[in-house]
């Protein structure tokens, strides 16, 4: 099953903080982060395993709540750059990529 | 490290014909996954390769669908007698599958259109 992401589409002024939710309905080994811009490849931002190690981009954060089977991925202060859609996948193996969030970042 | 490279980059063709990809992973991955995405769509995974051993195939790998990895190297992505379903972005990956973190780098993809 897919993981469900949470919202679908949001749209920030520059500077402003998001939230990206990714549920999951199957117990998650670990979480993996990945930015889409349109027509470009994923590019990989963090991955967060059970125990609590992360690996990944210093200006991101993120959570992972093993009990809840749900992770969440903090922007602060999004920059332009920031746009693009953002997929949570979950791994065994292979990754099995979330629904995914747009973000839009204006001016 | 050059990165994942994909070719080609753009595919057209006609329905009914065989179209063959080619994927190289970054040099010091053993692992290496294809996946198909579509418009507005996460990708979606396909087949992955642990050195030229293919672990495992999604059931949307038709039997029309053939991946390799012969040497444990590059890979190929076959697709036999196309159908315009098939008109997606085929994107390809590598990792390493050493320690505790498999983070999957991605290549630029290729775009197979079918008419």
């Amino acid at each position: 099953q897919q993981p469900v992401q949470s919202p679908q589409a949001v749209i920030l002024r520059e500077g402003e903080d998001a939230v990206i939710n990714c549920s999951s309905s199957k117990a998650l080994y670990s979480v993996h982060w990945y930015r889409q811009k349109h027509g470009e490849a994923p590019v990989f931002l963090m991955i967060l395993l059970k125990g609590g190690e992360q690996k990944g981009h210093e200006k991101i954060s993120a959570s992972f709540n093993e009990k809840k089977q749900q992770s969440s991925l903090y922007l602060t202060a999004s920059q332009l750059s920031y746009s693009g859609t953002y997929f949570c996948g979950t791994e065994i193996g292979k990754l099995t990529f979330g629904t995914g969030t747009r973000l839009t970042i204006i001016p | 490290d050059t990165g994942v490279s994909q070719n080609p980059r753009h595919k057209i063709t006609k329905r009914g014909q065989n179209v063959t990809f080619r994927c190289d992973p970054i040099s010091e991955h053993n692992r290496l996954y294809w996946y198909r995405q579509t418009l507005g769509q996460g990708p979606e995974f396909l087949t992955y390769f642990q050195n030229e051993a293919q672990l495992e195939k999604s059931r949307l790998l038709s039997d029309r669908f053939s991946a390799e990895r012969p040497k444990g190297s590059f890979s190929t992505l076959e697709i036999q007698r196309t159908e315009q379903g098939d008109s997606a972005m085929y994107l390809c990956a590598s990792s390493n599958s050493g320690g505790t973190t498999y983070e999957q780098y991605f290549g630029p993809g290729t775009r197979l259109t079918v008419t």
